[in-house]
């Protein structure tokens, strides 16, 4: 159980395009999905946070109107990172928490994105 | 701000010796520090969790020590295997910036290689 997947795997983009990254919970309802960067060798860092049905919360330095979040169901969330430039290529990793009392995250497989 | 990060970058053992990975963290109003293990290319692998109210924690090979006098857990793997290669981070829990989520903070991970 707590399974979390994304799609897609890997993408590659256009500089100046947008690219949709998207993450399911398939066997649990996820009220919070939290959605991290990582560039390579480094650690993970959290980008922002979001609640089935409320907008995103942001980290201090992401921005909000480049990274779009929608949260729209309790399976599902998306990242699209909007006109995307080749310092935004990296692995997105978003995870999910459940409805219950547990802290746990579900990690997802992660998104490795190019943008050339 | 809350910080957590790791003594060692990098660790090389032999198969079957134990391995010992240590994190320090500056929040100590963090109360839930967990283990993670990721593989190349892949999403971050829970390992092992402990709460502030516990200063140690047994799983299957595995056993996370707390100390919060000092801010200090380490992760200690029993009879090493090849297959444990990864890279090793810990985290800690603390409020996002916003002061409504409960949000991981990652240390910076250390490369452990295991040599047969």
């Amino acid at each position: 159980g707590a399974v979390v997947s994304q799609h897609p795997s890997w993408v590659i983009c256009k500089s100046g395009t947008s690219v949709k990254i998207e993450c399911r919970s398939l066997d649990f309802q996820a009220t919070t999905m939290f959605w991290y960067r990582q560039f390579p060798k480094q650690s993970l860092m959290l980008m922002a946070t979001s609640n089935e049905g409320s907008k995103a919360t942001y980290e201090q330095g992401v921005e909000k109107d480049k990274f779009l979040i929608n949260h729209a169901s309790l399976t599902l969330s998306t990242l699209t990172v909007t006109s995307a430039h080749p310092e935004d290529s990296s692995f997105y990793i978003c995870s999910a928490r459940g409805t219950g009392a547990s802290y746990e995250q579900y990690f997802g497989p992660g998104t490795r994105l190019t943008v050339t | 701000g809350e910080s957590v990060g790791l003594h060692l970058p990098t660790l090389s053992v032999q198969e079957g010796d134990n391995s010992i990975i240590n994190c320090a963290y500056s929040n100590s109003a963090s109360d839930y520090f967990i283990w993670y293990k990721q593989e190349s290319g892949k999403g971050p692998q829970f390992i092992i969790d402990i709460r502030s109210n516990m200063d140690k924690r047994q799983g299957q090979r595995v056993t996370v020590l707390l100390n919060k006098t000092v801010k200090h857990l380490s992760l200690q793997i029993a009879a090493t295997q090849p297959g444990d290669s990864a890279v090793y981070f810990c985290a800690g829990e603390g409020l996002n910036s916003g002061g409504s989520n409960y949000k991981l903070t990652f240390g910076k991970g250390t490369l452990l290689t295991v040599n047969p």
